[in-house]
C-alpha cells in the first residue's frame, strides 16, 4: 500500500546547481506534508513541511511545493551543496489523525559533486 | 540542541529471545513514537504513545510488540520473542505536538 512514493530512488548534481525531489500521494485525506534528511547511522532529521492550505513554503535554501490537484510535492534545493549529499524522505500526515502517524516514502539519494 | 537519545545502538539477539530497545525522549514532549526500517525499505509507522497510553498502532505492531514509558523518562519498545524479519533499524522520536517530530539515531537489531 504505497500511499507516498518518491519515484525516483537516486539524483546526482553539481555543486551550485538546483536540485529538485519529487513526492507523489494517493490518499487525498493528506493534509500536511514533511520533508527529511537522513545521513547513515543517524536518524531522519526535519528539513521543512507544508501545510495543504498553501502551496508554497520556504526556509533558506529549501522550498517545499505543493500541488494538491496532482497529489504531488517536490523539494529544491537551491543552491545545491555537497553536505546536502543524504537520503530524503517525504511523509505525509492523515488529516482526521491526531496521533501524529506519518506515512513516509521510500526515500531519494542525492549526491551533490563538488 | 535537545536529542532523542537510544540506546543500544546495535542489539544481536537470537531468534525466539525478547529484546527491549530503550530511548529516552526530550524532557518536555508529550507524544512518543516508534518506526522502524528494514534494509533498503521505507521508514514504518509501528506505533504511537500519548498520555500514557497507545494513541495509534499499525498491523505491524502485533501482540509480540508492546511499549512502556516506565519512570516518566525512558521509553521501551519490547519484542517478547523475535523473529528473522524483525531485524531492522528502529527509530525512536518525540515531538510536543503531533507536529514536528524528533528522531533519534536509531537501534539496529539484528536477529540470528
Amino acid at each position: 500500500d504505497q500511499q507516498v512514493k518518491q519515484n525516483s530512488p537516486s539524483l546526482s548534481v553539481q555543486e551550485g546547481r538546483i536540485s529538485i525531489l519529487n513526492c507523489d500521494y494517493t490518499n487525498s485525506m493528506f493534509d500536511y506534508f514533511l520533508w527529511y534528511k537522513k545521513y547513515p547511522a543517524e536518524g531522519p532529521t526535519f528539513l521543512i513541511s507544508i501545510s495543504s492550505i498553501k502551496d508554497k513554503n520556504e526556509d533558506g535554501r529549501f522550498t517545499v511545493f505543493l500541488n494538491k490537484s496532482a497529489k504531488h510535492l517536490s523539494l529544491h534545493i537551491v543552491p545545491s551543496q555537497p553536505g546536502d549529499s543524504a537520503v530524503y524522505f517525504c511523509a505525509a500526515e492523515h488529516g482526521s489523525s491526531n496521533t501524529g502517524k506519518l506515512i513516509f516514502g521510500q526515500g531519494t539519494t542525492l549526491q551533490v559533486k563538488p | 540542541e535537545p536529542e532523542v537519545t537510544q540506546t543500544p545502538s546495535h542489539q544481536v539477539t537470537q531468534m525466539g529471545q525478547e529484546v527491549i530497545l530503550r530511548c529516552v525522549p526530550i524532557s518536555n514532549h508529550l507524544y512518543f513514537y516508534w518506526y522502524r526500517q528494514i534494509l533498503g525499505q521505507k521508514v514504518e509507522f509501528l506505533v504511537s504513545f500519548y498520555n500514557n497510553e497507545i494513541s495509534e498502532k499499525s498491523e505491524i505492531f502485533d501482540d509480540q510488540f508492546s511499549v512502556e514509558r516506565p519512570d516518566g523518562s525512558n521509553f521501551t519498545l519490547k519484542i517478547r520473542s523475535t523473529k528473522l524479519e524483525d531485524s531492522a533499524m528502529y527509530f525512536c522520536a518525540s515531538s510536543p505536538t503531533p507536529y514536528g517530530y524528533t528522531f533519534g539515531s536509531g537501534t539496529r537489531l539484528t536477529v540470528v
